[in-house]
């Protein structure tokens, strides 16, 4: 089945700095989203992203499909931000399942 | 988000009880899922549902049984569990799993922490 890798597993930032989360993948998909999970558990929708290029206010995304990666921009971090974010694809072929990533785990620093 | 609501949102059961996991959606999807996250693990679909009738079966045990009544509301019936069952239980709907594009968006629960003691 599909693999999907995210890169880097843990991060630490000082608040306000810029950081890129990679996810790479390794089929061709027609569904990718990230998410971010909060200290809580809830997991939250970012983007719906299986091409192109999407921007909300200081979070931004592309994906590369035929290259088979999606990369996650978070800039001005804040604290808020920090948990771990997810990246989950549909592959093109066959199946209904979602295959998540194993995420990269962010911590903010104030 | 609140358009996916889950109860218990813990739970602690010992390995010969019955319980049940409920999970509603409001936001007129008709594809569910149950996905199971263990510590230093990713996501694990479990099960997935459409249009009430289950799509994906992951391998899971018989001793977790879902049942989807309505496009709505989702259960995971759980029985004789073992501590390794231990884990966060996150239920998630779309609108439907037959097409791609945004209408394919998954949205989550809060989901239920169970302990098995």
């Amino acid at each position: 089945g599909i693999q999907v890798e995210q890169s880097p597993p843990d991060l630490i930032l000082q608040e306000g700095a810029n950081s890129t989360l990679r996810c790479n993948f390794s089929d061709s998909v027609n569904n990718l989203q990230w998410f971010h999970q909060n200290p809580w558990g809830q997991l939250i929708n970012l983007f719906y992203i299986p091409s192109g290029t999407k921007q909300n206010g200081r979070l931004s995304a592309t994906t590369v499909a035929t290259e088979r990666y999606s990369l996650l921009y978070i800039s001005s971090s804040q604290t808020t931000d920090s948990g771990v974010y997810f990246c989950a694809v549909r592959a093109t072929s066959g199946t209904y399942k979602y295959i998540f990533g194993t995420g990269t785990r962010l911590k903010v620093l104030a | 988000e609140t358009g996916v609501t889950q109860t218990p949102r813990h739970l602690v059961m010992g390995m010969t009880n019955k319980k049940s996991l409920k999970c509603e959606q409001h936001l007129g999807h008709n594809a569910m899922y149950w996905y199971k996250q263990s510590a230093k693990k990713p996501l694990e679909l479990m099960f997935v549902y459409n249009f009430k009738e289950q799509t994906e079966n992951n391998s899971v045990p018989s001793r977790f049984s879902p049942e989807c009544p309505n496009s709505s509301h989702l259960f995971l019936h759980l029985h004789t569990l073992q501590p390794e069952d231990s884990a966060l239980y996150l239920c998630a709907s779309s609108q439907d799993i037959r097409t791609s594009g945004f209408t394919d968006t998954q949205y989550f629960g809060p989901g239920t922490r169970l302990t098995v003691l």
